[in-house]
């Protein structure tokens, strides 16, 4: 039962425009996002999060928006540029035998083309 | 910043032999860190918490047996793959929290192990 789905494995952009990331949950009692930026061979870098009490969090060029009644959250990046191009996870923070635990979702692949 | 520091970054190692990963927070203290395991093109999946001073706690289907966890000290974490087997070759990375509540995970570079 995956709790945390991002849909689209890939997405392709051109440099300067928009990329847009989307990322689905099912349990209800998420309250905490992030996503998470990956290269290959290496561990996720923290990009940005969003409590559940907030729809929308921006940091630079990236903005998180939560939507809680449709369990949906997206990743914004704009301008978007070519070293962006990266593996982005979902995460969702619940409790796990008394700890907060991440779940994530399968990454959605972001290539951006010059 | 916070920083998350494993070692090694990759190791290769022969059926039936045993791999220790080493899981460090340079500069902060971590009662908990996570274990979490990727295979290609799958998410990242966790495999048990670390607990310092106790038991780690194991996710559903993660043999303890198989995969040891110590967690000595407030800085140091280790992951032991015991009597590995190619099955077992996957990119290992743990992760800590430098403060309770909702804040995020940090992670390391994680370890690429190959059991031939």
């Amino acid at each position: 039962d995956q709790q945390v789905k991002q849909n689209s494995p890939s997405l392709s952009v051109q440099e300067g425009r928009i990329s847009i990331l989307n990322c689905d949950y099912t349990n209800s009692m998420f309250d905490y996002f992030l996503w998470y930026k990956k290269y290959p061979a290496e561990g996720p870098t923290f990009l940005i999060s969003i409590s559940s009490i907030k729809d929308k969090n921006e940091d630079g060029r990236f903005t998180v928006f939560l939507n809680k009644s449709a369990k949906h959250l997206s990743l914004h990046i704009v301008p978007s540029q070519p070293g962006d191009s990266a593996v982005y996870f979902c995460a969702a923070s619940g409790l796990r035998g008394g700890y907060s635990t991440l779940t994530f979702g399968k990454g959605t692949m972001l290539l951006v083309s010059p | 910043g916070a920083v998350v520091s494993q070692h090694p970054s990759r190791v290769i190692c022969k059926s039936g032999t045993s791999v220790k990963i080493e899981c460090r927070s340079l500069d902060f203290q971590a009662t908990t860190m996570f274990w979490y395991r990727q295979f290609p093109k799958q998410s990242l999946m966790l495999m048990a918490t670390s607990n310092e001073g106790s038991k780690a706690t194991y996710e559903q289907g993660v043999e303890k047996d198989k995969f040891l966890i110590n967690h000595a000290s407030l800085t140091l974490s280790t992951l032991t793959v015991t009597s590995a087997h190619p099955e077992d070759s996957s990119f290992y990375i743990c992760s800590a929290r430098v403060s309770l509540g909702n804040s995020p995970l940090h992670f390391g570079n994680g370890t690429r192990l190959t059991v031939t």
